[in-house]
């Protein structure tokens, strides 16, 4: 049972190239996230998706888009890069039902480091 | 806006005594708290919840404390392990969706 897979695990960019952040996950869940985290700032929510077809902006999504064109796959793109992405980068899932109540426990992928110079 | 806070960067305990890991948060929407507990080049992995219903929940060496009227949660580990160094971030969500993470807390157990 993988959980959520990432890649790639580090990546370098030049300003103004363009990447995507691909997130995997086996567990059959409906809801997935994207979060950054820089040093001292905590995990803060880029994207998500409630389910396929289905996406929404998080707190921090200027420069980024994702798709959900399978329950399985929450790829991140990001179209020209600047230095202020410079980040590692976690998808993360949970399994609950849309529309219920409560709360679910995230499962994270490993993160993927990204450098933009 | 910084929904839920951990104000120490750090903190070292010796092995065998008391963690004790403090988050404040500012909305009182929140209903439900969860701690995460990361390893470098890892995941966050999930550690212990608790409901805004409780004011306390434990599991094995942690313990999770919830005081609502001071909009404060701690998480105690006894007795602290070197396998216990991490740094550790607490989150909380209403409910939906978002959860809202701290900008973690690093501890060092010293052998």
């Amino acid at each position: 049972n993988a959980g959520v897979t990432q890649t790639p695990k580090f990546r370098i960019l030049k300003i103004g190239q363009s990447m995507t952040l691909q997130c995997t996950q086996d567990m059959n869940h409906n809801y997935m996230y994207w979060y950054r985290q820089d040093p001292g700032m905590g995990l803060k929510l880029i994207y998500y998706s409630v389910g396929a077809g289905i996406t929404d902006k998080g707190e921090v999504p200027n420069g980024y888009n994702v798709s959900r064109s399978t329950t399985e796959d929450f790829p991140l793109r990001l179209e020209l890069a600047a230095p202020s992405q410079t980040s590692v980068y976690f998808c993360a899932s949970d399994g609950r039902v849309q529309g219920a109540s409560g709360a679910n426990v995230l499962t994270f992928g490993a993160g993927s480091r990204l450098t933009v110079l | 806006d910084q929904q839920v806070k951990q104000n120490s960067p750090s903190l070292s305990v010796q092995e065998g005594r008391i963690s004790i890991l403090n988050c404040d948060y500012t909305n009182s929407m929140f209903d439900y708290f969860l701690w995460y507990k990361k390893y470098p080049a890892e995941g966050p992995t999930f550690l212990i919840s608790i409901s805004s219903i409780k004011d306390k929940n434990e599991d094995g060496r942690f313990t999770v404390f919830l005081n609502k009227s001071a909009k404060h949660l701690s998480l105690h580990i006894v007795p602290s392990q070197p396998g216990d160094s991490a740094v550790y971030f607490c989150a909380a969500t209403s409910g939906t969706y978002k959860y809202i993470f701290g900008t973690g807390t690093r501890l060092k157990v010293l052998a």
